[in-house]
C-alpha cells in the first residue's frame, strides 16, 4: 500500500500568513492527490482534487500543486475560519490512503 | 442541494453487528458511487470501501474484508454499511461520502457521520 506522509504534523500561524502544507507519497502517484479540511466535530470538506483543481465554492486563497511524489497545499492569506486539520489523500491505488493530518492552529 | 444524511449513533457490544444508513438527496443517486470512511477518536481518516450505486460493484480494503458489506437501495437512494464481529477498536465515527461512479476517486460531499461505540 502507498504511504502518505504530511509535514508538519502541526503548525501555528497568524491571520494573514501564507501557509504551506506538504504531502509526500511513498511511490509516484502522478496527480492522483486530493486535499480535505476538517473542523472539530464536522465531516471533512473537499478543497482540492487532482492535485491542483479547486473544488467549487472553495475560496481561491487555497491552491494545490505537485505531481509524482511531492505535493503542497497553500493558503495564501489565512483567515480565522481556516484553522482546522488538513488531510491529503491519494487515489492512485486501492485502498486510497490519507495522510496523518496537519493541524493548523492560531498563533 | 446535495445532502447525505446518516442514521443515528449506535452502541454495540463486542461481537455484535452494526448497520449504518446514508440517504442521499439532491442528485441522481446512480450517477455517483459511495465510499465509507471512518475516524477513530482523535485519529485520522481511514477508507473502508466503495460501492457503485450504478451496478452494485464493491471494493473493500483488505483490513475489513469478510467483516464489512456495503449495499444500496436505489429505490430510496440509500446506501448501507454493515460491519460485523465488532471489536472495541471499531469505535469510531463512520462517514459516507459521494464518490465517482466507476471507481473511488475523491469525496465531494459527506454525511454528518455516525458514531459507533463498541463497549461491553
Amino acid at each position: 500500500d502507498i504511504q502518505m506522509t504530511q509535514s508538519p504534523s502541526s503548525l501555528s500561524a497568524s491571520v494573514g500568513d501564507r501557509v504551506t502544507i506538504t504531502c509526500r507519497a511513498s511511490q509516484t502517484i502522478s496527480t492522483f492527490l486530493n486535499w480535505y479540511q476538517q473542523k472539530p466535530g464536522k465531516a471533512p470538506k473537499l478543497l482540492i482534487y487532482v492535485a491542483s483543481s479547486l473544488q467549487s465554492g472553495v475560496p481561491s486563497r487555497f491552491s494545490g500543486s505537485g505531481s509524482g511524489t511531492d505535493f503542497t497545499l497553500t493558503i495564501s492569506s489565512l483567515q480565522p475560519e481556516d484553522f482546522a486539520t488538513y488531510y491529503c489523500q491519494e487515489n492512485f491505488s486501492t485502498p486510497p490512503r490519507f495522510g496523518q493530518g496537519t493541524k493548523l492552529e492560531i498563533k | 442541494q446535495v445532502q447525505l444524511v446518516q442514521s443515528g449513533a449506535e452502541v454495540k457490544k463486542p461481537g455484535a453487528s452494526v448497520k449504518v444508513s446514508c440517504k442521499a438527496s439532491g442528485y441522481t443517486f446512480t450517477s455517483y458511487g459511495i465510499s465509507w470512511v471512518r475516524q477513530a477518536p482523535g485519529q485520522g481518516l481511514e477508507w473502508m470501501g466503495w460501492i457503485s450505486t450504478y451496478n452494485g460493484n464493491t471494493k473493500y480494503t483488505q483490513k475489513f474484508q469478510g467483516r464489512v458489506t456495503m449495499t444500496t437501495d436505489t429505490s430510496t437512494s440509500t446506501a448501507y454499511m454493515e460491519l460485523r464481529s465488532l471489536r472495541s477498536d471499531d469505535t469510531a465515527v463512520y462517514y459516507c461520502a459521494r464518490d465517482q461512479k466507476f471507481s473511488t476517486n475523491w469525496y465531494d460531499y459527506w454525511g454528518q457521520g455516525t458514531l459507533v461505540t463498541v463497549s461491553s
